[in-house]
């Protein structure tokens, strides 16, 4: 089974915080993506890669950066975590050619 | 700038009924198309994919969808729901380019009533 994993289920965080959310894929897939989800707004891409230390901005890049100095991870940072920045994150992973994603589980932050 | 709308925020069906969740996207070109599902606390998980040829897809647990080109549409429809459908349901768009990303719609929250 295809997997991407998403290290945390929930986290709770402190304002100020610096924040890392990792994700791995088991597929040898070249994309790697990071969305948010908000109630009513759906998923909004937050940053993609599409090979190992490349990196593209997304819809919402404001307060995030990334990381994927290995072909299977991907880590998503929020380097001062705010209040607003509370919402459910999610993963994938896809194949140049195939385009359609797998997606994580997803990680449910709380920024207090 | 590529789009994609869902019309409808939230519908409720019944029980054995039919369901259509519409879906309407923006741009130049046939984008590949998906629609995805998402239980409640899960990931979202693909339901069936549009990338050419045949118009009418297929997907997994009973759903199909159908591509028509003239009306930039891409509706999701299953012939009789099972209370076990009730989710929330993401259309989405790839452009067909390097580079790019999957768009997402802003979802359907489907409620299924016995």
């Amino acid at each position: 089974d295809v997997k991407v994993t998403q290290s945390s289920r929930y986290l709770v965080k402190r304002t100020g915080e610096k924040v890392f959310l990792e994700c791995v894929q088991d597929m040898d897939h070249e994309n790697m993506f990071w969305y948010r989800q908000d109630p009513g707004l759906g998923l909004r891409l937050i940053y993609f890669s599409y090979d190992v230390k490349m990196k593209e901005k997304g819809d919402i890049p404001e307060g995030y950066s990334v990381s994927r100095e290995k072909k299977e991870r991907f880590s998503l940072i929020l380097e001062s975590a705010s209040t607003n920045q509370t919402s459910m994150y999610l993963c994938a992973s896809s194949q140049a050619d195939t385009r359609f994603a797998f997606f994580g589980q997803g990680t449910r932050l709380t920024v207090v | 700038a590529q789009s994609v709308t869902q019309p409808d925020i939230h519908i409720t069906v019944s029980e054995g009924a039919s369901l259509e969740l519409r879906c309407n996207y923006s741009y130049g070109a046939t984008p590949y198309l998906f629609w995805y599902v998402q239980s409640p606390g899960q990931g979202l998980q693909l339901l069936l994919k549009y990338f050419s040829g045949d118009t009418l897809v297929q997907g997994i647990k009973g759903f199909e969808a159908e591509f028509k080109r003239s009306q930039s549409s891409f509706n999701l429809r299953k012939p009789s729901v099972h209370w076990s459908d009730a989710a929330e349901y993401f259309c989405a768009v790839e452009p067909n380019q390097a580079g790019t990303a999957l768009i997402f719609g802003k979802g359907t929250t489907l409620s299924v009533s016995s």
